[in-house]
């Protein structure tokens, strides 16, 4: 049974540049969520969508950053334009539940940008 | 809305001894709780998931109390060993019904010494 599948696992972008990170979630998982995870603010929430509509998004990172549920097996993340302070691990996971007891991440996208 | 601290942000242990991380919260109305383990180059992986009826759990090696008086969840390692090497987050799911995502502590880096 495949897990939170994420690419690519690095990144590497000139300062301007538009990146596209993907993610498939566990089939069958109705929640999806983007996190960005550095090491001094932890993991700050990019996006929430449940069965494709957005449900809650990190009020900070509204103007350059976009993620979009194509369909319930695939989301993706745009980044445009990027900048030095983007670089992070951008982790994606998803739930099978409503109460989001259980949460399952993938390895996650770490993006350089220079 | 809810808000999580976790400390301490760094804790370096001998192989054998105990180690103890505690997070706070605000919302007295949470009411599902998490303790997930990062290790080097991978997702984040569930470790133990506490809900409000349950005060202590254990699990293989570390032992959850939720301390909902205080609005304190901690994790005590026991007996550590260097695989308990990693960094360890906090996670609270601030709403009952569902519909919100995971709020997260900045995390613990665990190191555990032969």
């Amino acid at each position: 049974d495949a897990g939170v599948t994420q690419t690519p696992r690095h990144e590497v972008a000139e300062k301007g540049q538009t990146i596209i990170l993907k993610c498939e979630p566990v089939s069958g998982h109705n929640d999806l969520f983007w996190y960005r995870q550095t090491k001094i603010q932890g993991l700050e929430l990019l996006s929430y969508f449940r069965s494709k509509s957005l449900m809650e998004d990190g009020g900070a990172f509204k103007d350059r950053f976009k993620a979009e549920m194509l369909n319930s097996s695939f989301s993706t993340l745009k980044i445009q334009p990027t900048e030095p302070k983007d670089s992070a691990v951008y982790l994606c996971a998803s739930s099978p539940d409503r109460a989001n007891t259980e949460v399952f991440f993938g390895k996650g996208t770490r993006l350089t940008v220079v | 809305g809810e808000q999580v601290e976790q400390r301490p942000p760094h804790l370096s242990v001998r192989e054998g001894d105990s180690a103890v991380i505690i997070c706070t919260y605000t919302d007295p109305n949470s009411y599902y709780f998490f303790w997930y383990k990062q290790e080097p180059g991978a997702g984040l992986q569930l470790l133990m998931k506490v809900f409000s009826s349950t005060e202590i759990n254990e699990g293989q090696g570390f032992t959850v109390l939720l301390n909902k008086k205080d609005k304190q969840l901690s994790l005590n390692l026991t007996a550590a060993h260097p695989g308990d090497s990693a960094v360890y987050f906090c996670a609270v799911n601030p709403a009952y019904q569902g519909g919100r995502a995971l709020i997260f502590g900045t995390g613990t880096t665990v190191s555990v010494s032969p």
